[in-house]
């Protein structure tokens, strides 16, 4: 079983619509959860981190669900600018390194 | 713009030679860690430096071998190529265990 692993997508959706993705991850004892960005070809960055309580950021809401290790990501009102791959992040809550693990993404498309 | 920088930003190579791929990290950052991500796949952890020693390794084979300098930049060294080697390699830079910055990324071919 893979650590993370999302909606393998793609998501091809019309200007304005809503969207959701999810992710799973496999450590019950990872504390740190985030969504990156990933335009074609670029690095990723970070769009947000993931409390537990859930948090917003204008259009994009994150929840958490700690009791079923689930995350999602919420797009409302989506624009063409949305459109690049989201990648569902977990911090490794042992170890030195503290490295992060990624999901393999989920392509969106937003549609004129 | 992250203000990490990586070099060279293409590369080709083939079969058993060596690469050395180089990241300069953010003004103020301690910590390099270092990413492989082939296509259609999230980035892979491959080990992370801190204040130039070694800090965790992800699971790659000895080939993949790294240093961190003085001034806090990396090199990510890789011996043997093998044609699964072929992908997007990421540093990224941070002050201690905050938020990792993403450089723009080395792409390798290895024909």
């Amino acid at each position: 079983r893979k650590e993370v692993e999302q909606d393998p997508g793609p998501f091809n959706v019309p200007e304005g619509a809503t969207v959701a993705f999810n992710c799973t991850y496999s450590n019950s004892a990872s504390q740190s959860f985030f969504w990156y960005r990933q335009d074609c070809r670029k690095e990723p960055k970070l769009l947000m981190s993931v409390y537990s309580s859930g948090n917003e950021d204008g259009r994009f809401t994150a929840q958490l669900n700690r009791a079923s290790q689930y995350i999602s990501l919420l797009i409302r009102d989506s624009k063409l600018s949305d459109s690049a791959t989201y990648l569902c992040v977990v911090k490794d809550p042992s170890g030195s390194a503290r490295q992060l693990t990624f999901g393999s993404g989920t392509q969106l498309t937003v549609l004129p | 713009e992250t203000g990490v920088t990586q070099s060279p930003t293409h590369l080709i190579k083939t079969r058993g030679q060596q690469v050395t791929l180089r990241c300069s990290s953010q003004s103020g950052h301690n910590t390099v860690s270092w990413y492989q991500q082939a296509l259609g796949q999230g980035p892979q952890f491959i080990f992370q430096y801190y204040r130039e020693e070694e800090n965790g390794r992800g699971n790659f084979p000895p080939r993949f071998s790294g240093l961190q300098f003085p001034n806090y930049s990396s090199e990510l060294n890789v011996n043997a190529l093998e044609l699964d080697d072929s992908a997007l390699y990421l540093c990224a830079s941070s002050l201690a265990d905050n938020e990792q910055f993403f450089g723009p990324g080395t792409r390798l071919t290895v024909l």
